[in-house]
């Protein structure tokens, strides 16, 4: 059982260039979840599903694309990525109507020159 | 808007007692979390409480929640240099979305 993974773990990117974020989780949850960290600051959510084929906006989603084909997997993808891109991202899973705790993968550090 | 803040720092001596405090603006909370984010890894949940709580201990964390301050601290007795991490205080409402504060960086000296 390997909960959230992650790929890659590290990435430098030049500006406009494209890439995706990979996240699995083997727990059979309903919910993930795309978070990103940047120093001094909470966590904040980009993107999340509720479900397979479901995908919805969180809090800073502008520059930044998901999908859910399937329930194990949610991508995060960069377009044309920048450097406010910069950062390090996390991804999340839940079960269904969890109140306790969402489980993290270990986080992607991504920078854009 | 909802909104969660943590001082940024802490530091103690190993053996003392470490308190770490979190303040939260949305009275409607009803669960508030403290995760625990090791160098490299990602945010593990340590304790949760319910607000209809006023404190919740586990072995060696204790939570106070004050909810006429909308003030929630984590105890952590004994501290030993396996907790310097960063702590994140978290809340949510009952819907989906969970409000993390930036994190308390706990320096833990020998």
């Amino acid at each position: 059982n390997a909960g959230v993974t992650q790929t890659p773990k590290f990435r430098v990117l030049k500006t406009g260039q494209s890439m995706t974020l990979l996240c699995a989780q083997d727990m059979n949850h309903e919910y993930m979840y795309w978070y990103r960290q940047d120093p001094g600051m909470g966590l904040r959510l980009i993107h999340y599903s509720v479900g397979e084929g479901t995908t919805a906006k969180g809090e800073v989603p502008d520059g930044y694309n998901v999908s859910r084909l399937k329930k194990q997997n949610f991508l995060l993808g960069l377009e044309s990525a920048a450097p406010s891109q910069t950062s390090v991202y996390f991804c999340a899973s839940s079960p269904r109507d969890s109140v306790y705790e969402q489980y993290f993968g270990p986080g992607t550090r991504l920078t854009v020159t | 808007g909802e909104d969660v803040e943590q001082s940024l720092f802490l530091s103690v001596r190993e053996g003392d007692s470490s308190v770490i405090n979190c303040t939260y603006t949305d009275s409607s909370s009803t669960y508030l979390y403290w995760y625990k984010q090791e160098p490299g890894a990602g945010l593990q949940l340590l304790t949760y409480i319910f607000s209809n709580m006023d404190m919740k201990q586990d072995q060696r964390l204790t939570v106070l929640l004050n909810k006429k301050d909308k003030h929630l601290s984590l105890r952590i007795a004994d501290t030993q240099t396996g907790d310097s991490a960063i702590y994140f205080c978290a809340e949510k409402n009952g819907g989906f979305k969970t409000i993390f504060g930036a994190g308390t960086r706990l320096f833990v000296k020998a």
